[in-house]
């Protein structure tokens, strides 16, 4: 089975420059994570979706910063105007969360290998 | 709010050693445990869980077990190999949509 996928790897960028990063979940999952990790911070998490919709975005750090979710196999994490502190490993994951009203799982995440960005 | 503690690293150990890296909750409810390892350039795995209290979760000789008494999940193994060497994260999440709360993460070394 696949596992979550992330694109693109790598991406190396000039300030200043709008940088879109994207995400296919696990056939199946309806929830859907973003976090982002640096040396400093650590793992942080910055939005998350359910069935598509938000459900948190208060880990959004500005409005530079916008994620959707346009339906269950896609989602994007789009910076616009990017700035060297963006530079981090941004991780997509998803789990099983909820069928209907009913929670389902045991709330694991499955992590994307993630995209490494850098902005010069 | 919901919090995971873990032992500052890096921790550095010879191969063969015996390996503790102690993780601490505090949580509402009834949440599940997880101990997640990345290792050098890719995503966080899953190693183990555990969704209830005195529930013992092992993968690949390490173990750990859900202390509700000590709000505790210490990640332990008998013999460490070279091969182990990552970052080791413990979460703790609640079945349903919530995201997973991680600790700050804790680097293994292991020497030759």
């Amino acid at each position: 089975d696949a596992g979550v996928i992330q694109s693109p790897r790598h991406e190396v960028t000039e300030m200043g420059q709008e940088v879109t990063l994207r995400c296919k979940p696990i056939s199946g999952h309806n929830s859907l994570f973003w976090y982002r990790q640096t040396m400093m911070r650590g793992l942080e998490l910055l939005i998350y979706f359910n069935n598509n919709v938000p459900i948190d975005d208060s880990g959004m750090p500005e409005d530079r910063f916008s994620a959707k979710m346009p339906n269950a196999s896609f989602s994007t994490l789009k910076i616009q105007p990017s700035e060297p502190r963006d530079s981090a490993v941004y991780f997509c994951a998803s789990s099983s969360g909820t069928s209907g009203r009913i929670a389902t799982g045991t709330g694991e995440l499955f992590f994307g290998e993630g995209s490494r960005l850098t902005v010069l | 709010g919901n919090s995971v503690t873990q032992m500052e690293g890096p921790v550095t150990l010879s191969e063969e050693a015996f390996l503790t890296i102690n993780c601490t909750y505090t949580a509402t409810g009834y949440p599940s445990l997880f101990w997640y390892v990345q290792y050098p350039g890719e995503g966080l795995q899953l190693l183990l869980k555990a969704t209830k209290a005195d529930d013992k979760g092992s993968n690949k000789g390490f173990e750990a077990t859900y202390r509700k008494e000590t709000t505790s999940f210490h990640l332990e193994k008998g013999s460490v190999q070279v091969s182990d060497s990552a970052v080791y994260f413990c979460a703790l999440g609640y079945t349903g949509r919530r995201a997973l709360t991680f600790g700050s993460g804790t680097r293994l070394q292991v020497q030759p």
